[in-house]
This record gives C-alpha cells, structure tokens and sequence, in this order.
C-alpha cells in the first residue's frame, strides 16, 4: 500500500521568505500522481499543484513549485516569497499504487508565516 | 455553481444515534469518495465509489454505511454514532482515468460532527 510522509508537523517563516515543506512517498508502482493541497483555518481543501510520474519538468504554478526527485521518492513543495495568508496546514497527497483514483495523504504541516 | 455540496456543515448526535451525511455533485464525475479528518492524522479515506452500484471500503470504513444508487449522489451513513465518530467529513470527486493522469479532486466543505 502507498504511503505519504510529512516529517514536518509545524513550521514557522518570515514574511516574503521562501519555505520547503517535504514530503516522502513510498510506492512501487512506477505510474502516479502527487498532489499538494492547503487547508485555510476555514476547512476548504484547495488544490496547489500537481506532479506526475512521467512528468520530467519540475510543476510550477505561481508562487507555488513542486521539487520532484523521483528516485528519493520525495516531493516537496516549495513557496516563495511566503504571504501572511500562506498561514494554514498543508497536505501532501498521492494517487497510484494500485489505484487510478484513490487519494493517499500525508498527516500534514502546519505552515505559520511571521510578519 | 458546479461542485461538491455536502450536508449539514455541522450536527451533534448523541451516542446511538444514526444520521446520514449527504454529497452530491453535478459534474457527471464518475469516482466519489469520503474522507474524515482527525487531528494530526491527515484524511484518512472510509468508503468510495467508482459508479453507480459500485461502492468499496477505503482505509477507516467500520461504523459506516455507503451507496451510490445515481452518479450525483453518495451519502454516508453512520448507524450507531460513537465518540470516535467525531471528526470533520470530507466528500470528494473526480473523473477516473489512469493514476498519473491530472483529473482534479473536487472536495465538499465539509460536515463537522460531534457525538456526545
């Protein structure tokens, strides 16, 4: 079964600095997708960005990219130039290993941007 | 607007006490699932649905009952609510296609729920 790991439960940043928060997978499947979504003190799940296996191009979107290193099956997002409305928890996700559609997540990170 | 609604946001049952958790969503998405939300634990998946009549177990399932008798809607069920029941519930959908393909996850707002 897959599994996702975040080592990181919480994480502090400046203001307009850039933050790394990592994520570990383990599949033996060689087709699968990752995902990465962040979680406002609100509740709504709101997608980030997306990474495939095939995907030979590191995902960007915005301020958002997503540092993919396939052979340490690692997967971690990184933010730039952080935002005091980047403050919220952050989930890793998977999709694969034996499944074309279930979700794996990770326990999540709880990211706090500092003025 | 296209999406996921699910209902209520919030209830409180007592132990014992059963309910149903509704999803719908009105974008002919053929996978549905339902995860819950405990603290520190990530979401964690209870049952799922790739069409309707087809329905299966995820990682959490044991105190909850699911169908899918349409594509639009998959409710949950809790029998016999317990304390450890009390969680935030998430539904999510999205087409079905090949694991490292893009298809989104469209989620709910959620249901938060209590058992005293």
């Amino acid at each position: 079964a897959q599994k996702i790991t975040q080592t990181q439960p919480g994480m502090f940043v400046q203001e307009k600095e850039a933050v790394t928060l990592d994520c570990t997978y383990d599949t033996s499947d060689q087709s699968y997708g990752l995902f990465w979504y962040k979680q406002p003190s609100s509740g709504e799940m709101i997608f980030l960005i997306y990474q495939g296996s095939y995907d030979e191009q590191n995902a960007t979107e915005g301020r958002y990219s997503l540092n993919f290193q396939k052979a340490r099956k690692s997967a971690n997002l990184v933010i730039s130039a952080s935002q005091l409305g980047d403050s919220a928890m952050y989930f890793c996700a998977m999709k694969g290993g034996g499944s074309n559609y279930k979700l794996t997540f990770g326990k999540g990170t709880l990211l706090t941007v500092n003025p | 607007n296209a999406g996921v609604t699910q209902t209520p946001k919030f209830q409180v049952l007592k132990t014992g006490q059963s309910m149903t958790l509704q999803c719908a969503q009105d974008m002919n998405h053929e996978y549905m699932s339902w995860y819950r939300q405990d603290p520190g634990m990530g979401l964690r998946l209870i049952h799922y649905s790739v069409g309707a009549g087809i329905t299966d177990q995820g990682e959490v399932p044991n105190g909850y009952n699911v169908s899918r008798s349409t594509t639009e809607d998959f409710p949950l069920r809790l029998l016999s609510a317990a304390p450890s029941q009390t969680s935030v519930y998430f539904c999510a959908s999205s087409i079905t296609g090949g694991p490292a393909d893009n298809y989104g996850y469209t989620f709910g707002s959620g249901t938060r729920l209590t058992v005293v």
